[in-house]
């Protein structure tokens, strides 16, 4: 199984400034993430595939870049909407993992 | 749009059974995989079942021998039958959609409660 690990656990940014957050695979999953972003009491929703590329309808001010083993997701000046656990997963291996989220919060 | 609406999640009892299902809008399921992932109360996400468009099932370790993931074309409905439950299954059981460009969920439905309690 791949495991997928994300840091921070919390981030604390002010709105307007830029958070970058981390998701590394055990091992490498080519180019095969993607980034989920979670608000309380709704379902995840895809921002990232394919480890670099926008999902539909999601703004320019998030980025994902990386592939092997190191990928990172930047939200490049953090709007109040953008407050939310955002999750990796790696598609490339069965069983599919997650990993275990990093909420951004207020500062 | 996509539209994925899930129901049959409710309060059982540890070794119960239960069906949830996720009835499919504005696409057809049978073209697509379909997943269902799971989050445990205050928790984070975790894969489930797979059913691909044609056919094959895959699930995690932790409800192999115990769910079956299937759909109906012709309501166009996935489900997933749980047995023999546990209190660790507690949880809130989403269906998704695959996308057909990579092996990713592109639509979420909006998730059923499932609870495993005495």
């Amino acid at each position: 199984e791949i495991v997928m690990t994300q840091s921070p656990a919390t981030l604390s940014v002010s709105p307007g400034e830029r958070a970058t957050l981390s998701c590394r695979a055990s091992q490498s999953v080519s180019g095969t993430l993607a980034w989920y972003q979670q608000k309380p009491g709704q379902p995840p929703r895809l921002l990232i595939y394919g480890a670099s590329t926008r999902a539909t309808g999601i703004p320019a001010r998030f980025s994902g870049s990386g592939s092997g083993t190191e990928f990172t997701l930047t939200i490049s000046s953090l709007q109040s909407e953008d407050f939310a656990v955002y999750y990796c997963q790696q598609y490339t291996n069965w069983p599919r993992t997650f990993g275990q989220g990093t909420k951004v919060e207020i500062k | 749009e996509v539209q994925l609406l899930e129901s049959g999640g409710d309060l059982v009892q540890p070794g119960g059974s239960l069906r949830l299902s996720c009835a499919a809008s504005r696409f057809t399921i049978s073209n697509y995989a379909m997943n269902w992932v799971r989050q445990a109360p205050g928790k984070g996400l975790e894969w489930v079942s797979t059913l691909t468009s044609g056919a094959n099932t895959y699930y995690a370790d932790s409800v192999k021998g115990r769910f079956t993931v299937s759909r109906d074309t012709s309501k166009n409905t996935l489900y997933l039958q749980m047995n023999s439950l546990r209190a660790e299954d507690t949880a809130v059981y989403y269906c998704a959609k695959i996308s057909n460009s990579g092996w990713y969920e592109d639509y979420w439905g909006q998730g059923t409660l499932v609870t495993v309690s005495s």
